[in-house]
């Protein structure tokens, strides 16, 4: 079967780096994708991998390890509009995402 | 640019009626998708399609239907709405059927069956 895992909620302080944890079991794989999204609002693209590493854009970096099923989003430098909830989601072999619950981050200043 | 649209925003429904969640984009995307978001859950895809003219069913289809004519609109149709039914409704399209992973999301449409 397919699942994947993030934490609910987690609390930081601006300025500060938090890591978000995502945790997926699948029967193909064809990458691994982070979207925010700010309460009220759509769901928007932060980064994908498909390839074991990190990769870095800005304050954002996102990690995968494709044997270990495991993936995180590192923000740095966190801001008050880093409040929000990040969306892990997997890509299956047939091409669609399976998605998370989702991990509400409440920054505190 | 709008990017891609959706209608309306917020409807109350009576359980049993019929109802169509509009959704149209101006971006030329070959791919678009229904996603229903439930708290404590994630995204759950309805309907997808892949190009105009075809169609196909995601996770929770029962009690949902799609069409998709043109490249441009992907409505959603509810035929008897039911209390389960109430949840936030996303559109979303992609350039292609789902290969790069990117989609682009409409604001939601909060539909509350009552």
């Amino acid at each position: 079967g397919q699942n994947i895992d993030q934490p609910t909620e987690m609390t930081a302080t601006e300025g500060a780096i938090v890591q978000i944890n995502c945790t997926y079991q699948t029967s193909g794989f064809n990458g691994l994708f982070w979207y925010q999204q700010h309460a009220g609002e759509a769901p928007t693209f932060l980064s994908y991998n498909v390839l074991d590493g990190l990769e870095e854009k800005g304050r954002f970096s996102s990690f995968l390890s494709r044997s270990k099923g495991y993936s995180y989003l590192l923000l740095k430098e966190l801001q008050m509009k880093d409040s929000a909830s990040y969306l892990c989601a997997h890509m299956d072999s047939n091409y669609q995402l399976i998605w998370g619950a989702g991990t509400k981050l409440i920054i505190k200043p | 640019i709008a990017g891609i649209t959706q209608a309306p925003t917020s409807q109350i429904l009576a359980a049993g009626r019929r109802m169509t969640l509009r959704c149209t984009q101006d971006m030329r995307h070959n791919a678009m998708y229904w996603y229903r978001q439930d708290l404590g859950l994630g995204l759950r895809l309805i309907h997808y399609s892949n190009t105009a003219g075809t169609t196909g069913k995601g996770e929770v289809p029962d009690g949902y239907s799609v069409s998709r004519a043109n490249t441009d609109d992907f409505p959603l149709t509810l035929a008897s709405a039911v209390p389960s039914q109430t949840s936030v409704y996303f559109c979303a399209s992609s350039p292609s059927g789902g290969s790069t992973g990117e989609l682009f999301f409409g604001e939601g449409s909060r539909l509350t069956v009552l």
